[in-house]
């Protein structure tokens, strides 16, 4: 158990809401990570951080932003949710053995109507 | 821009059959990670490559690293049933950030 959850896991909204999602560990890594899973398209990296207020951009960052105001909490926040940020979205931390290895979170499924 | 491609995207096979992923990298990452999701799951570490030549096996997966070729091979020995399933294979975009960048994943499908 990578001591991570997620919440909530699932959530309807309506296009225009603002959504955030939460990312919670338990163990004190430094490096936190926000990607979106679409099918066809595996998983790619939204936004990450290295530490605390220390966040920086992924592949797809456009329409998202993001908090880490302590070391526990990564927040991933849809300022106005739009249909093409349905998706499910796995928060993940490296692994503590230093081989780079992420452990993944249960995702949060987002559907945007 | 590392990008990172799998092939096949989908697998069929018989049990008892034997196959390999593909999976192929665009530029330099010293370390290659292997990746399973069953359906409406999380993604479970497989395997962590982290040098040329390096191989991993468990079970009925074996995994293999070629950095200078840029490819990692996961091969099925004898497939049963319980290794239908989603395969990632990830490389490292940043060594020093951490972030790992995903093929699209291949779905096999194992019949009896």
């Amino acid at each position: 158990d990578a001591g991570i959850t997620q919440s909530p896991r699932h959530k309807v909204t309506e296009t225009g809401t603002p959504v955030t999602l939460r990312c919670h560990q338990t163990e004190n890594h430094r490096y936190m990570y926000w990607y979106r899973q679409d099918p066809g398209h595996g998983l790619r990296l939204i936004h990450y951080s290295y530490g605390v207020k220390d966040t920086d951009k992924g592949e797809v960052s456009d329409g998202y932003s993001v908090s880490r105001s302590k070391t526990e909490d990564f927040l991933l926040t849809l300022e106005s949710a739009t249909s093409s940020q349905t998706s499910v979205y796995f928060c993940a931390i490296t692994s503590s053995a230093n081989t780079g290895e992420l452990f993944f979170g249960e995702g949060s499924r987002l559907t945007v109507l | 821009e590392l990008k990172v491609e799998q092939n096949p995207l989908f697998l069929s096979m018989q049990e008892g059959k034997n196959y390999t992923i593909y999976c192929n990298y665009s530029t330099t990452s010293d370390r290659l990670y292997w990746y399973r999701q069953d359906p409406g799951k999380s993604l479970e570490s497989l395997f962590v490559l982290l040098s040329n030549g390096a191989v991993k096996q468990e079970g009925r997966l074996m995994a293999s690293l070629d950095t200078k070729a840029r490819l990692s091979t996961l091969h099925i020995t004898a497939a049963v049933h319980d290794l239908s399933a989603t395969y990632f294979c990830a490389a490292h975009g940043s060594s020093n950030t951490g972030k790992l960048i995903f093929g699209q994943g291949t779905t096999l499908q194992v019949k009896p």
